[in-house]
């Protein structure tokens, strides 16, 4: 993997449903990852950000696992509802670089239908 | 509340020209930053500046230019040497998050600016 890399691209569920998508990342200076959730219409913020192996993070009903050795995290959404509806964006920083410089992936869009 | 104010939220520009985005932020962050948006691609750093009187470039530089003369304000501008103009452009400020040995910059957006080249 070259990039950061998020799976799917979409995803349509129901309300009440419980999902979960993918980003995929290279392994090698991995420093860390940011997930950010962004509503349309309105500015992308911040979930979770995490740094090391094993790392697990959770609001409300969102959470988030990160895996540096295979370069993947994980996002968890529990009984989704409308208002999760939005484009879920992960970025990865790198050792040895910049702590200011942020790769992003495309994006999951999720969409929850009452 | 304290925030990110971008402006103007649309605005058109003819070949050529030179446009200026503004940025501001209220929050005392030291770092701010400028994206660019285009569809079906990640969020692409154009600069990003650490302190005042500072900044660097980012992966997508060429075309811009920036200033960065006080803390809360970091305006952009698109110059008619950028090739494709047209992209809804993001500013974000970021406070470090974490230990002095396990953090990262947290980053806070703004609204963002459409900017359509005509």
């Amino acid at each position: 993997i070259l990039n950061v890399e998020q799976s799917p691209q979409s995803l349509h569920v129901q309300e009440g449903d419980s999902t979960n998508f993918t980003c995929s990342f290279p392994s090698s200076n991995f420093y860390a990852l940011h997930w950010y959730r962004w509503e349309t219409a309105k500015s992308p913020e911040a979930l979770f950000v995490m740094t090391l192996n094993g790392d697990e993070k959770k609001k409300g009903r969102i959470s988030a696992t990160l895996n540096t050795k295979e370069g993947y995290s994980y996002l968890y959404i529990k009984g989704s509802q409308p208002e999760d509806s939005a484009t879920y964006l992960c970025a990865r920083n790198l050792r040895g670089g910049s702590n200011y410089k942020l790769t992003f992936g495309k994006g999951t869009l999720l969409t929850v239908n009452p | 509340d304290g925030g990110i104010t971008q402006s103007p939220k649309y605005l058109f520009r003819k070949e050529g020209q030179n446009v200026t985005l503004s940025c501001e932020q209220n929050l005392n962050h030291d770092a701010m930053y400028w994206y660019r948006q285009d569809p079906g691609q990640g969020l692409r750093l154009i600069y990003y500046s650490q302190i005042v009187n500072d900044f660097q470039k980012g992966d997508i530089a060429e075309g811009y230019s920036v200033s960065r003369e006080k803390k809360e304000s970091f305006p952009l501008t698109v110059t008619s040497a950028q090739k494709n103009p047209t992209a809804f452009y993001l500013c974000a400020s970021s406070v470090w998050t974490g230990t002095a040995f396990s953090g990262a910059n947290v980053l806070t957006f703004g609204a963002g600016s459409r900017l359509t080249v005509l």
